[in-house]
């Protein structure tokens, strides 16, 4: 069964960095691309961006371009999102999500992200 | 970018009685690219409908999506105690991709 994995709660300092991983097993991983969502508290989801698991190739939402970085590591079929210059805004809840033609069918239960002084 | 409006904001209903969820696009989505997604407290969105009408394996029939071009609708036809959730419909016709606001069913 497809299963979405990701790491634990973190908490970082404004200007930090924070690197959230999202291990994918049950499928084939570079048969589809993995989007980031992102979710502060009580508010609406937020696409980040996504990868091709494949060929590594990106694409990030404007308002994230010169912070977010998303890689992967196929020998261990995980893709990473990479936040930088973290703000308290940026305290939300990310999630991994895996595309199927557009929409997302299988999503990760989230990490919880916490930017505080 | 795609806009897409949720209404209402909230929904009060009992189980039992029929929901209708209403999301409005500021621009056709074409090819009815559009999703419905339920969420509960503390877990990840769920994918109910993609394709504007299409059910997600195992979701009830129930739920119906319907509309196309810049309106689209979510019916729940007999809401069950499980229902009572946020609803966000989403586009994937291009990038960004975008969520609408989201809906609150709650019991009334």
């Amino acid at each position: 069964q497809v299963q979405l994995v990701q790491s634990g709660a973190e908490v970082k300092k404004p200007g930090a960095s924070v690197k959230v991983s999202c291990k994918a097993s049950g499928y084939t991983f570079t048969g589809y691309y993995i989007h980031w969502v992102r979710q502060a508290p009580g508010q609406g989801l937020e696409w980040m961006g996504w990868i091709n698991p494949n060929s590594g190739a990106t694409n990030y939402a404007q308002k994230f371009q010169d912070r977010v970085t998303m890689t992967r590591d196929t020998s261990i079929n995980t893709p990473y999102m990479d936040l930088s210059r973290l703000r308290s805004d940026d305290t939300a809840v990310y999630y991994c999500a895996r595309e199927a033609h557009g929409y997302f069918d299988y999503w990760g239960p989230g990490t919880l992200v916490t930017v505080s002084s | 970018e795609i806009v897409l409006t949720q209404s209402p904001g909230t929904l009060s209903l009992s189980p039992g009685e029929r929901a209708t969820l209403s999301c409005r696009a500021s621009q056709s989505v074409t090819n009815s690219y559009l999703a419905w997604y339920q969420q509960k407290p503390g877990q990840a969105p769920r994918l109910l409908i993609y394709g504007a009408s299409n059910r997600a394996t195992g979701i009830p029939d129930r739920f119906t999506g319907s509309g196309s071009g810049t309106d689209f609708t979510l019916t729940i036809s007999r809401l069950e105690p499980e229902d009572f959730a946020v609803y966000y419909c989403q586009q994937y016709v291009n990038s960004p991709w975008t969520f609408g606001q989201g809906t609150k069913v709650e019991i009334k």
